[in-house]
């Protein structure tokens, strides 16, 4: 069966430093992988999405990049953070849609906090 | 860009108590996921509905689509205290894209 894994699940970061989360999936191939951000009254916010090696689309202009180094393995990282990243950042993978509907499926979340 | 509208923003039942949630698109549903989160917790697939009057059920779950009235709902039978959490529906954004937009989630705490 195909599970998802997501760390760390907390994290302080002073403003200004750099960020590095990490997320690998296993039981499947050339999965759909997705990065969101969940913030109080705002809920869920694409932020990243790949259907592929190196192939990185960007949905909000932000401080944060994606990449996608391996098959399964989805990395979130920042040069300087800002107040402003803080929040629940959630990674999610589905099969390729091709022709049907495919549900996403979630990691555990990390909480990030930025002092 | 579609929107999805959730509806209570949050609900307080009595355990034994029967609960219904709607979603509602502002355009065209595609294909509808219903998801479970409990706070501080990554979101749990629940169902999903792809075709108009289509109804599934989860154990006491149940939920339909309504694709003409571009609306969705969950209903709860006989509510107990492990149902509690926010539920988030989350619809095919453009019709055959590889993204969800999603509701803001209803958060659903059900009294022993």
């Amino acid at each position: 069966s195909q599970t998802i894994h997501q760390w760390p699940a907390t994290l302080v970061q002073p403003v200004g430093s750099p960020l590095s989360l990490e997320c690998t999936v296993e039981g499947t191939s050339n999965p759909n992988l997705y990065w969101y951000r969940q913030a109080a009254g705002r809920g869920l916010q694409l932020l990243f999405y790949s259907v592929g090696i190196g192939q990185i689309s960007s949905e909000v202009p932000q401080n944060l990049s994606a990449s996608r180094p391996q098959d399964r393995q989805f990395i979130l990282s920042s040069k300087k953070l800002l107040l402003s990243d803080s929040g629940f950042y959630l990674c999610a993978w589905s099969v390729p849609r091709f022709n049907s509907n495919q549900p996403q499926h979630f990691g555990d979340g990390t909480r990030l906090s930025i002092l | 860009s579609q929107e999805l509208e959730q509806s209570p923003q949050s609900l307080i039942v009595q355990e034994g108590k029967n609960l219904t949630i709607n979603c509602t698109s502002s355009k065209t549903l595609y294909g509808l996921y219903w998801y479970k989160q409990k706070y501080g917790e990554g979101l749990i697939f629940l169902m999903m509905l792809q075709k108009g009057g289509e109804e599934k059920s989860h154990e006491k779950i149940t939920a339909k689509l309504d694709e003409k009235k571009q609306q969705s709902s969950l209903h709860i039978t006989a509510s107990q205290p492990s149902h509690a959490g926010i539920y988030l529906c989350g619809a095919d954004s453009q019709g055959g894209s590889e993204k969800l937009v999603f509701g803001k989630g209803t958060k659903l705490t059900v009294n022993p």
